[in-house]
């Protein structure tokens, strides 16, 4: 049972434009979100997070949207740059923690020069 | 701050055999969790220990056991290996509990069974 999902296994997107990765959850208890970054040959990295509280948050050129009642959130990048260029991973976890964190299968990001 | 580390990074057995991974957390982190990467199947948490307790565990089969020791460094082992555990095998820590912190991954160590 995929509780996170991550439908787009890639997107390719141009360099300066947008990039919008969505994530779908199941389990109405998820009140904690993250984004992680991965590229090849290393470890995931923290990108940026929110709670169920918020619906919104920045740094820099991330943001995060949390849609509650449609059970969906989203990263956009602007702008993109060839850099940005890996595979997000999306999480949750319930319970303020105390459930495991559960991952999306990740969508591949391409930022073309 | 060293960042997490994970020994060994690659490793090559057969099937029947074990392999112990081990993990060394950030300095002060009492949370270690466990993943296995695999194509198209994202990080499928294995398990999560905290203060040398297991916190969470995830829908794995009973060859795949950890421990945790009371400097936080952690173990996986698996036994009688099988050609579907190879994969990368990722150890993340955090100052809390993964799912209410932020983890941080180590690098990894890749396992091919053959």
């Amino acid at each position: 049972d995929q509780q996170v999902k991550q439908n787009s296994p890639s997107l390719s997107v141009q360099e300066g434009r947008i990039s919008i990765l969505n994530c779908d959850y199941t389990n109405s208890m998820f009140d904690y979100f993250l984004w992680y970054k991965k590229y090849p040959a290393e470890g995931p990295t923290f990108l940026i997070s929110i709670s169920s509280i918020k619906d919104k948050n920045e740094d820099g050129r991330f943001t995060v949207f949390l849609n509650k009642s449609a059970k969906h959130l989203s990263l956009h990048i602007v702008p993109s740059q060839p850099g940005d260029s890996a595979v997000y991973f999306c999480a949750a976890s319930a319970q303020g923690g105390s459930e495991k964190l559960v991952f999306g299968k990740g969508t591949k990001l391409t930022v073309n020069p | 701050k060293a960042g997490v580390t994970q020994t060994p990074r690659y490793l090559i057995k057969t099937r029947g055999q074990q392999v112990t991974l081990s993990c060394s957390p950030i300095s002060g982190h009492r949370s270690v969790s466990w993943y296995q990467q695999t194509p198209g199947q994202g990080l499928q948490f294995l398990f999560e220990y905290f203060s040398e307790t297991q916190r969470n565990k995830g829908n794995f089969p009973g060859r795949f056991s950890g421990r945790q020791f009371s400097n936080s460094r952690s173990e996986m082992n698996v036994s009688t290996l099988e050609l579907g555990d190879s994969a990368l095998y990722l150890c993340a820590s955090s100052f809390v509990l993964a799912g209410a912190d932020t983890q941080y991954f180590g690098p990894g160590t890749r396992l091919t069974v053959l």
